[in-house]
């Protein structure tokens, strides 16, 4: 059956700090792998990953995949409170081409 | 652009009535989904749908029913609500299929609440 599964499912740092968010999936016919973040309301796009090892960056966020190993990093440097949210990771594939999303992991950061 | 829109906002239904979640897009999206929220198990998918005309099931498909007579619209219709279906319901919108690493565009979300 194909899963994804984040870790932590959630976490409190202080402002300041720096994260890593994990995502390790198994699922046949890997196309992608995506990030979402999710305030209060709708998620909203972060990043795609498709090639192992190349880093995607957007300010203080970034992330790799490692396809060998199966799973993928986001890092977030020097955290402000508006970073508090759900992030999800989707990954794009499966016996039917879908997205499977992982459960998320709720971020919370302190001032 | 509106984007994705989905009306209502909130909603609350007694146990075995029936309703329908609107969905609508602005960006001649081919691919459109629908998804529901509840705590712990993240986003699941319930039906989507390729191209005006063809729709299919996603993992949670009992209980809702879809169909997609133009390419912008794509409503969720509840037939018998169940306390089951309590839950916060997101239409997504892409250019092609989600599976395929195509970005998603998420609507605001429907909470709907089953007595």
């Amino acid at each position: 059956e194909d899963k994804v599964v984040q870790s932590p499912l959630s976490l409190v740092v202080h402002e300041g700090d720096t994260v890593t968010l994990n995502c390790s999936y198994e699922v046949t016919n890997f196309r992608s792998l995506l990030w979402y973040k999710q305030e209060k309301k709708a998620p909203t796009f972060l990043f795609m990953l498709t090639s192992s090892g190349i880093e995607k960056k957007s300010g203080r966020l970034s992330s790799i995949l490692d396809k060998k190993e199966l799973f993928s990093i986001l890092n977030i440097t020097a955290t402000q409170t508006g970073d508090s949210a759900v992030y999800l990771c989707a990954v794009g594939g499966g016996a039917t081409n879908k997205l499977i999303f992982g459960t998320g992991t709720l971020l919370a950061v302190q001032p | 652009n509106a984007g994705v829109t989905q009306t209502p906002k909130f909603q609350v239904l007694k146990t075995g009535q029936s309703m329908t979640l609107q969905c609508a897009q602005d960006m001649n999206h081919e691919y459109m989904s629908w998804y529901r929220q509840d705590p712990g198990m993240g986003l699941r998918l319930i039906h989507y749908s390729v191209g005006a005309g063809i729709t299919d099931q996603g993992e949670v498909p009992n209980g809702y029913n879809v169909s997609r007579s133009t390419t912008e619209d794509f409503p969720l219709r509840l037939l018998s609500a169940a306390p089951s279906q309590t839950s916060v319901y997101f239409c997504a919108s892409s250019y092609g299929g989600g599976g395929l690493g195509y970005e998603q565009y998420f609507g605001p979300g429907t909470r709907l609440t089953v007595t």
